[in-house]
Formats: structure tokens, C-alpha cells, sequence
């Protein structure tokens, strides 16, 4: 039961162009979407959120695009840079109560090419 | 800054055997979670634990798995018989409980290998 999407596996860019990661998700529960990027033998780390409250938040080279009619989310990053070259989960939860579990989709690998 | 521990990095166990997984949570935060990640698949929710009692469970967690909050800093996963299937990635996270700061931290994982 995939209620976290994400479709694509790869992307690679250039150097200084902008990527876009994209997300989709099923369950209109959902209330938060959260991105994480993930480096190999190391634990997720927390990048950047949305409520569902808002359709956009920006941070830096990193913002979040929220369509909730569309139940979608992207994340672009613009300047790319190499060191953004890792595996991104989108990740979505119910409330940011007791229960806030968070449901993860598969990742996609982010390959920016110097 | 503080940071999620988890030991050990990796272990390596025979069927059947007993595993327990160790974490050190952030220190003020309130509520603490196991993920597994087998290789080549998406991070999965196990448990979630919360003034010293499970919140929720996933249907991965089945009576092989117990979670305990010993000493008030510790937090662990214990798989009772290991099997083939148990191989993987196992991360602990936790989170504050502040109201709208729903992100997780995660630890860096405990790898898990089932022989």
C-alpha cells in the first residue's frame, strides 16, 4: 500500500541547474509533508517541511511546492550543487501530535554532475 | 548538536538468535520511533513510543519485536528469533513533541545481517 509515491527512482543534473524532485501521495489525511535526504550508511536528515495549511515554504536553495487538490509535492533545490547528490525520501504524517508516524515513499537518487 | 546515537553499526547474527538494538535518543524529546529499511526499499515504519508506552505498531511488528525504555535515556529494539527476512537497515528517531515540529531525527542506523 504506496500511500507515498515517488515515481521516478533517478535524476541527475547539472551543476547550477535546478532540480526537481517530485512526490505524490494518496491519503488525504495527510496534514504535513516532510523531505529528508539520505546519504549512504547515515540516517535520514530532516531538510525542509509544509503544512498543509500553506502551498509553498522556502529555505535557502531548497523550496516546497504543496498541490493538495493534485495530492503533490515537489521539492525543487536551485543552485544543484554536488554535494546535494543523495538519496531524497518524501515523507508524509497524519498530525504533529502523539501519533505523527511518518509514512515514507521509496526515495529518489539525486545525481548532480559537476 | 545533539544528535540521535545508535549502536552497534552493524551486527551480524545467526537465525534464531536473539538482537537487540540500541539508541540514544535527544534528550528532551518525548517520542521515539524504530524504522527499517531493507535494502533497496523505502524506509518502514515499526514502532512508536511515547511516555514509556507503544503509541502505534506496524503489522512488521509482530511479537518478535518489544521495544523498552529502560533507564530513561536508552531506548531499544530486541528481535527475539531472528530470521533471513530481519536483514536490514534499522534506524531510531525521535522528536520533541512541540506542537507544528512534527520532523523526525534520525539516527545514522544499525545494519543488521542475518546469516
Amino acid at each position: 500500500d504506496q500511500q507515498v509515491k515517488q515515481n521516478s527512482p533517478s535524476l541527475s543534473v547539472q551543476e547550477g541547474r535546478i532540480s526537481i524532485l517530485n512526490c505524490d501521495y494518496t491519503n488525504s489525511m495527510f496534514d504535513y509533508f516532510l523531505w529528508y535526504k539520505k546519504y549512504p550508511a547515515e540516517g535520514p536528515t530532516f531538510l525542509i517541511s509544509i503544512s498543509s495549511i500553506k502551498d509553498k515554504n522556502e529555505d535557502g536553495r531548497f523550496t516546497v511546492f504543496l498541490n493538495k487538490s493534485a495530492k503533490h509535492l515537489s521539492l525543487h533545490i536551485v543552485p544543484s550543487q554536488p554535494g546535494d547528490s543523495a538519496v531524497y525520501f518524501c515523507a508524509a504524517s497524519k498530525e504533529t501530535g502523539a501519533n505523527s508516524k511518518l509514512t515514507f515513499g521509496k526515495g529518489i537518487t539525486l545525481s548532480v554532475r559537476p | 548538536e545533539p544528535e540521535v546515537t545508535q549502536t552497534p553499526s552493524h551486527q551480524v547474527t545467526q537465525m534464531g538468535q536473539e538482537v537487540i538494538l540500541r539508541c540514544v535518543p535527544i534528550s528532551n524529546h518525548l517520542y521515539f520511533y524504530w524504522y527499517r529499511q531493507i535494502l533497496g526499499q523505502k524506509v518502514e515504519f515499526l514502532v512508536s513510543f511515547y511516555n514509556n508506552e507503544i503509541s502505534e505498531k506496524s503489522e512488521i511488528f509482530d511479537d518478535q519485536f518489544s521495544v523498552e525504555r529502560p533507564d530513561g535515556s536508552n531506548f531499544t529494539l530486541k528481535i527475539r528469533s531472528t530470521k533471513l527476512e530481519d536483514s536490514a537497515m534499522y534506524f531510531c528517531a525521535s522528536r520533541t513533541g512541540l506542537a507544528g515540529t512534527g520532523e523526525l531525527f534520525f539516527g545514522e542506523g544499525s545494519r543488521l545481517t542475518v546469516l
